[in-house]
């Protein structure tokens, strides 16, 4: 248990869908970042929100779609995706956006068919 | 572009054994980590180096930052099956206020 919680686990998802994912952090945190995970790929950050404003769109397709309603909770929208953002997206929180230690949540594995 | 590259890409070794693993990075940073990570799950922090710092030390894990060269190791002691993970170094660029991370190894510790 990390303190950060990513629902759903599993998203299988039509290319026309549209679906969100969810990540909630309790351990007062005020950076949140979103991460993808592909096979045999770095780890790529898309999207950082400091005390909720956004400060880093990583040249992120407009098909995925962040939201940061307050500190605690993070939302990535998607819409019209394509197979190949199948992946592992991962929720992460940390003190403030200084590149300190991340406590990550388990992730969100979608598969776009 | 990315920052860490891990060496080796994969490792498997006897329970027991010291696991060895090399991360190399491109530009001056303020701080390096390491990570885990179990097979589909979420990455776990493990220790933080800073730039001042040449060699940390916590539990079964010694970190040793070489700034000069530009690379750090990360070496467990006395493998365990449970150490089977992938293990990432993480970079913190000076100027970049985020982390970027390599592509891992890929430890697999044989009973």
């Amino acid at each position: 248990e990390t303190g950060v919680t990513q629902t759903p686990r599993h998203l299988v998802m039509g290319m026309t869908n549209k679906k969100s994912l969810k990540c909630e952090q309790h351990l007062g945190h005020n950076a949140m970042y979103w991460y993808k995970q592909s096979a045999k790929k770095p780890l790529e950050l898309m999207f950082v929100y400091n005390f909720k404003e956004q400060t880093e769109n990583n040249s992120v397709p407009s098909r995925f779609s962040p939201e940061c309603p307050n500190s605690s909770h993070l939302f990535l929208h998607l819409h019209t995706l394509q197979p190949e953002d199948s992946a592992l997206y991962l929720c992460a929180s940390s003190q403030a956006d200084q590149a300190g230690e991340l406590f990550f949540g388990e992730g969100s594995r979608l598969t776009v068919l | 572009s990315q920052q860490g590259e891990e060496d080796p890409q994969a490792l498997s070794i006897q329970e027991g054994e010291n696991a060895t693993m090399n991360c190399s990075y491109k530009t001056s940073i303020n701080n390096l980590q390491w990570y885990r990570q179990n097979s589909g799950r979420g990455l776990v922090h493990l220790i933080l180096i800073r730039s001042n710092e040449r060699e940390k030390h916590s539990g079964r894990l010694r970190v040793t930052l070489d700034t000069s060269k530009k690379s750090s190791s990360l070496l467990i002691t006395a493998s365990r099956a449970a150490d089977t993970a992938s293990y990432f170094c993480a970079t913190d660029a000076k100027g970049a206020q985020k982390l970027v991370f390599g592509q891992g190894t890929r430890l697999t510790i044989n009973p």
